[in-house]
Formats: structure tokens, sequence, C-alpha cells
């Protein structure tokens, strides 16, 4: 089945301890894409990648790493999380070659930094 | 920087009404728009999407629109029922086709 999977769903950590949201596509996707939302504030996105060690910074990076070595896998890092990135994130994901694609999302991580 | 504005950000009809949801954007130099459904707690599932050179789609009950030059979007749903009941979103891709931008959503309600 084609999808996006996020891991893990829930996560309750404490300020300052590392932390990496994986995120994983078997679609041979190009394009890929971390948001978080925040009620009031909507889906704002992260980081993208358009290919293979290509990333780059969306609208709110601040706090956030990206890498992407391998074409299927997306990870997040936070180095240093706090509380103000409590948040739901979502990845997603498209072919990324012409302007039909269809952004296909993960089910969400819901992250709580006490 | 692209604003997408969604109006009105709640709506409730009785079921069988058609409906409108109205989606803007202030830069008309987009890739694509893509109308989601999000119910609560989950993920966000495509509906349609629209390329930049095209003016409508159509899925089922479903018809979005696109009008890039007043930088307007509507999805039309045609006589709703309770299962329609979610939060749409628009989110509008600009045309290097890496930034995206997303409404706030419209949370609609169906009554039987």
């Amino acid at each position: 089945e084609a999808q996006v999977t996020q891991n893990p769903r829930y996560l309750i950590t404490v300020t300052g301890k590392k932390l990496t949201v994986t995120c994983s596509q078997n679609m041979n996707h190009e394009y890929m894409s971390w948001y978080r939302q925040d009620p009031g504030l909507g889906l704002r996105q992260i980081y993208y990648s358009m290919n293979v060690e290509v990333t780059d910074k969306g609208d709110v990076p601040e706090g956030y790493k990206v890498s992407r070595k391998e074409k299927r896998n997306f990870p997040l890092i936070l180095e240093s999380p706090s509380p103000n990135q409590t948040s739901l994130y979502f990845c997603a994901s498209s072919l990324g070659e012409t302007p039909n694609e269809k952004l296909f999302f993960g089910s969400g991580t819901q992250l709580s930094v006490l | 920087k692209q604003e997408v504005t969604q109006i009105p950000a709640a709506l409730s009809v009785p079921e069988g009404e058609n409906l409108v949801l109205n989606c803007s954007f202030t830069d008309s130099a987009i890739y694509n728009l893509q109308w989601f459904r999000q119910d609560p707690g989950k993920g966000l599932t495509s509906l349609l999407l629209i390329q930049s050179s095209q003016r409508e789609q159509t899925s089922g009950r479903l018809n979005a629109s696109l009008d890039k030059s007043s930088g307007r979007s509507t999805l039309y749903i045609a006589a709703s029922q309770p299962g329609d009941s979610a939060t749409y979103l628009c989110a509008v891709r600009q045309t290097n086709a890496g930034k995206s931008t997303f409404g706030d959503g419209t949370t609609l309600t169906v009554k039987p």
C-alpha cells in the first residue's frame, strides 16, 4: 500500500532532550516536506526537500534540522526541544515532477515538550 | 509572501444542502492548488488538485474551481451528508514547487 509513515505517533519529552521523528514513503517520491499544525496558526511548513541531499527552509525552520540521505526517508530532528515546539507534526510527499502531483500526508506525530 | 485565507471559518448546514467553501490567495504565481479534508486528530486526505493551467476539477459530489487572476478557489459540495463533516483546507504550492502555504481551514458540520 502506498503510504507515508511517521513514527512515533505520540511523543512526550522534556526540554533539551534531542529527538528524531522519522518519515518514510514507499512511492519513490522526490519531494518531501515537514509541517507543524497549531490551533489558530494552521499548518506551517518547516523544511522541504526536492531530492536526495537537497533541502530548503520553509516558513518556520528555527529549532529544527532535517536530512535527506535516501530518497524514501526524511527525518525531522529537534536538537534541543523547547515547550514552544509542542505541536502536531505532519510529513508529506509527492512525486515532484509535474504540477499534477498530489501531496500525500502521514498520520501525524503529536509532540509534547515539557 | 503568499497568504491563504479561507472563509468561513466554520459552517453548519442541514443534510442535503449544497454548499461552497472559499479559498483566496495573494500571489498568483502558483504551481497548483489542492483541497484537503482533515478529520479530528487525523492526517490530511487529498480531495482535489487543480493545476495552475486548469479552471476546475470534479470528483463525485465535489467540484473545485480556480481563478488565478482573482486569487480565488472554491470547493463546491453537492447534496451534503453527515459524513462530510470535517475540516477542509486548501493549500497553494508555489511556482518553484517547493514552498506550500495552507489556509486555516473551514470546519463543516452537516446535521442529519
